[in-house]
């Protein structure tokens, strides 16, 4: 089983509309979970932290499921800039606190057009 | 805003040369990492590297690569014989000391083409 999970997509919403998607993750060790955004032939870039109370930026809401390892991300009010590849990241720490990784889902696809 | 740079951006070169990749990292951070993204594909972690040393590396981090932190503020990845197959995006990241939640900040990438 993969690490990290994600439905490939591609969402093609049109603007203004919610769009949301999940990932799971397989080791219920991971201590940390992220979403990352990826443009097109760019660097990942943090887009929020997810906690496990579920919290909010903007429009953009992330939610955890521990029991079932899953994340979660919701875009209400789509914008044309939302397009991307939003890849879910979970941390697990194994030991230290200098011995961790970063695991990467392989994204997944979100297409706004006008 | 600091950020992490990365040189240089392309780098193509024959299969078995040795290819330097160069990052710097956000200067008050502490830990470092490279990644890889094979076009198409997810990103995968390579290798992490802390107090000078390496803490972490992947199943992908075998005898042809290496890091280093040859001053204060550089990271380097070398790729000793590069195969066709080491073609992708290198991405080096960073985070500070301390963080409870680990987030990393990323270059920009150098994508090395291996011909």
């Amino acid at each position: 089983r993969k690490e990290v999970e994600q439905d490939p997509g591609p969402f093609n919403v049109p603007e203004g509309a919610t769009v949301a998607f999940n990932c799971t993750y397989s080791n219920s060790a991971s201590q940390s979970f992220f979403w990352y955004r990826q443009d097109c032939r760019k660097e990942p870039k943090l887009l929020m932290s997810v906690y496990s109370s579920g919290n909010e930026d903007g429009r953009f809401t992330a939610q955890l499921n521990r029991a079932s390892q899953y994340i979660s991300l919701l875009i209400r009010d789509s914008k044309l800039s939302d397009s991307a590849t939003y890849l879910c990241v979970v941390n697990l720490r194994r030991g230290t606190a200098n011995d961790y990784k970063l695991s990467f889902g392989a994204g997944t696809t979100v297409t706004v057009r006008a | 805003e600091p950020e992490v740079t990365q040189t240089p951006s392309h780098q193509v070169t024959q299969m078995g040369q040795e290819v330097i990749l160069r990052c710097v990292p956000i200067s008050n951070h502490l830990y470092f990492y490279w990644y890889r993204q094979i076009l198409g594909q997810k990103v995968e972690f390579l290798v992490s590297f802390y107090n000078n040393e390496i803490s972490e590396k992947s199943e992908i981090f075998d005898d042809q690569f290496s890091v280093e932190r040859p001053d204060g503020s550089n990271f380097t990845l070398k790729i000793r014989s590069t195969k066709l197959e080491d073609s992708a995006m290198y991405f080096c990241a960073s985070s500070p000391e301390g963080q409870t939640t680990y987030e990393q900040y990323f270059g920009p990438g150098t994508r090395l083409t291996v011909t």
